[in-house]
């Protein structure tokens, strides 16, 4: 079984920052990873998939990059909306047991 | 647009039975593997159970195995969850999750806003 572990588990950052975020894989993945978002309240989205895929409709500032077992989401400058948890995930797994991470939760600093 | 309404989530006592259903609607159902994924309250997100589109493969996490069973009815659009046995540690928000292809171990697209299921005497 593949563990997704996230670090940190809560980031405070100011508007307008650059932030980054880490998932490590405990075996390669190769590019197998995602990412979502989730502000309180809602559903999760997806962000990014493929280490470095954007989805429909997710802005530039989203960017994902890594493969094997180190992988990052990266927001180039921090919106207000941003501040949210954030989880990554591996696939190309059946079945998807246990395969998301904890979760970076983003908060205003 | 891409809709997913959950349904059937409730109050019941440990030990009972509950049956979610999921709505799809604007997409063509019977091509994408479907999952639930559920998340207790404050805490992380936990794949349930998923089914591929023909019902060929399903699956399910060891904390569910043997007290809930998944089924789809492509006809209606529709996903199911049917749990037995309900623990207290099954409280949680269940989402109804769309993946990006019919084989069932792809990233997830799109997903419902939840039904709650509380288990508690």
């Amino acid at each position: 079984e593949i563990v997704m572990t996230q670090s940190p588990a809560t980031l405070s950052v100011a508007p307008g920052e650059r932030v980054t975020l880490s998932c490590r894989a405990s075996q390669s993945i190769g590019s197998n990873s995602v990412w979502y978002q989730q502000k309180p309240g809602q559903a999760p989205r997806l962000l990014i998939y493929g280490a470095s895929t954007r989805a429909t409709g997710i802005p530039a500032r989203f960017s994902g990059s890594g493969s094997g077992t180190e992988f990052t989401l990266t927001i180039s400058s921090l919106q207000s909306e941003d501040f949210a948890l954030y989880y990554c995930q591996h696939f190309n797994i059946w079945p998807p047991n246990q395969t998301f991470g904890q979760g970076t939760k983003v908060e205003i600093k | 647009e891409v809709q997913l309404v959950e349904s059937g989530g409730g109050l019941v006592q440990p030990g009972r039975s509950l049956r979610l259903s999921c709505a799809a609607s604007g997409f063509t159902f019977d091509e994408y593997a479907m999952h639930w994924v559920r998340q207790a309250p404050g805490k992380g997100l936990e794949w349930v159970s998923g089914i591929t589109w023909n019902s060929g493969n399903i699956g399910y996490a060891d904390s569910v195995k043997g007290r809930f069973t998944i089924s789809r009815d492509n006809a209606k659009n529709s996903l199911y969850l049917q749990m037995n046995s309900l623990r207290p540690e099954d409280t949680a928000l269940y989402y109804c999750v769309k993946d990006i292809t019919g084989g069932g171990s792809s990233p997830f697209d799109y997903w419902g806003q939840g039904t709650l299921v509380t288990v508690s005497s």
